[in-house]
């Protein structure tokens, strides 16, 4: 099956600083999402981003399908950043079953 | 819009009892999808289901673990005879096209 590699494994932050988040998967992708899943165990839905380029605030994600990877920036980070955030995709095999595979997740620690 | 409606949140079972998982999913969504957060392991995809319909269950184990999402009313996962090792947060997400996920917060099971 396909795989999904997440880098680095943590990080830790000033509040203020940028970041930059790695997803690389082995094979074709029809769906990719990113999730920030917060301290309180909450999941949240950042992005869906199978190709391209988007942004929401202070967030923005990036997939270049073909090099099979997707970026994550978070700029000016907060202390409300803080969490896991998980990349997930779904193979190309035909059709479209949102069969999510996860990534074993960045976890971001901002400091104030 | 109310989002994705999980409970119980929490949840305490004896070895042997019998957990039920209820799950309603945001206005206007069709899709329902339930996936396992064991302890210190990423989301594992469960099963993906339709209005009375089980589409995929190829990641729910084969014994002691069914679901259904009725006509009327919401998605439920039942977990008959549980054991320790069903202790894990499981999460419903719903899709309004079988593509971008919107996830519920979690019910997370304990099994003593």
């Amino acid at each position: 099956g396909i795989q999904v590699e997440q880098s680095p494994p943590d990080l830790i932050l000033q509040e203020g600083a940028n970041s930059t988040l790695r997803c690389n998967f082995s094979d074709s992708v029809n769906n990719l999402q990113w999730f920030h899943q917060n301290p309180w165990g909450q999941l949240i839905n950042l992005f869906y981003i199978p190709s391209g380029t988007k942004q929401n605030g202070r967030l923005s994600a990036t997939t270049v399908a073909t090099e099979r990877y997707s970026l994550l920036y978070i700029s000016s980070s907060q202390t409300t950043d803080s969490g896991v955030y998980f990349c997930a995709v779904e193979g190309n095999y035909g059709g479209a079953t949102n069969k999510l595979i996860f990534g074993t997740g960045t976890l971001l620690a901002v400091q104030p | 819009n109310a989002g994705v409606m999980q409970n119980p949140r929490h949840l305490v079972r004896r070895r042997g009892q019998e957990a039920r998982l209820r799950c309603s999913p945001m206005k206007g969504h069709s899709h329902v999808y339930w996936y396992r957060q064991l302890p210190e392991e990423g989301l594992k995809f469960m099963v993906y289901l339709q209005k009375e319909n089980i589409i995929d269950e190829s990641g729910m184990p084969k014994e002691r673990f069914s679901a259904e999402f009725p006509k009327e009313g919401p998605s439920i996962l039942r977990i008959q005879q549980v054991v320790r090792g069903d202790s894990a947060a499981y999460f419903c997400a719903s899709s309004p096209t079988g593509r971008e996920l919107f996830f519920g917060e979690g019910s997370r099971l304990t099994v003593l």
